[in-house]
């Protein structure tokens, strides 16, 4: 699975869009973009995953460039329990046990302050 | 429905004790999976399950680290002659399977020390 790259950290105040950034310029053309986040004790949570269009959840946005070498996850109105570390993982679509497992790196410390 | 459960929730034990991790998956999920997860550090992946099919164990680190599952049901995680360094929040996950992109429901996970 390609490699991502996220900032460490990142504060957004309450009520504001949360604009996390990753990028992945090694992506290759079958491999999906996703996004955990893991609240403080608790196992991840999923939250959106795309290819190459923008989506969009009840939860978030996702917005990948053309090139595909990079995205956006936007939380559009962020509160103070989207405090969090955000995890942006490339995944190689395909069947078998070869292709399940999730490659989590460092992430991104969200704070969302009052 | 319920979501993915484990247990014990917490498990001190001592250096060269064997221990073993419950995870229930979610009914009717075909794809189970075992991740580690140090404090302060990234989940790292262990051990993947996925129906019938040989697992993934590429993320065992070593061979004192196995693990089971019985049909799509229930997985256990054993890890005989525990170290130090084992200690860690041990999650499971699972998910419908199939193409391996469905989303992982997690569960609580074990804390597991070390003593």
């Amino acid at each position: 699975d390609a490699k991502t790259t996220q900032p460490p950290s990142m504060d957004c105040a309450e009520g504001r869009a949360a604009n996390l950034p990753c990028n992945h310029s090694t992506i290759s053309g079958n491999e999906y973009v996703y996004w955990y986040r893991q609240i403080h004790s608790q196992g991840p949570q999923y939250i959106i995953h795309g290819l190459k269009n923008n989506e969009t959840n009840e939860m978030a946005s996702l917005i990948i460039t053309e090139d595909r070498k990079s995205s956006t996850l936007i939380l559009p109105h962020a509160t103070l329990r989207d405090t969090a570390v955000y995890y942006c993982i490339v995944r190689v679509a395909g069947g078998g046990t070869s292709y399940g497992k999730l490659t989590f790196g460092q992430g991104t410390i969200l704070t969302v302050h009052p | 429905g319920a979501g993915v459960s484990q247990s014990p929730s917490n498990k001190v034990t001592e250096k060269g004790k064997d221990v073993e991790l419950r995870c229930d998956p979610i009914s009717g999920h075909t794809a189970l999976y075992w991740y580690r997860q140090r404090l302060g550090q990234g989940l790292e992946f262990l051990i993947y399950f996925q129906g019938n099919s040989a697992p993934d164990k590429s993320g065992l680190p070593s061979d004192r680290f196995s693990a089971e599952r019985t049909g799509e049901s229930v997985s256990t995680l054993t890890i005989q002659r525990t170290q130090q360094e084992d200690s860690a929040v041990y999650l499971c996950a699972s998910s419908r399977g199939g193409t391996g992109l469905n989303e992982q429901y997690f569960g609580p996970g074990t804390r597991l020390t070390v003593t």
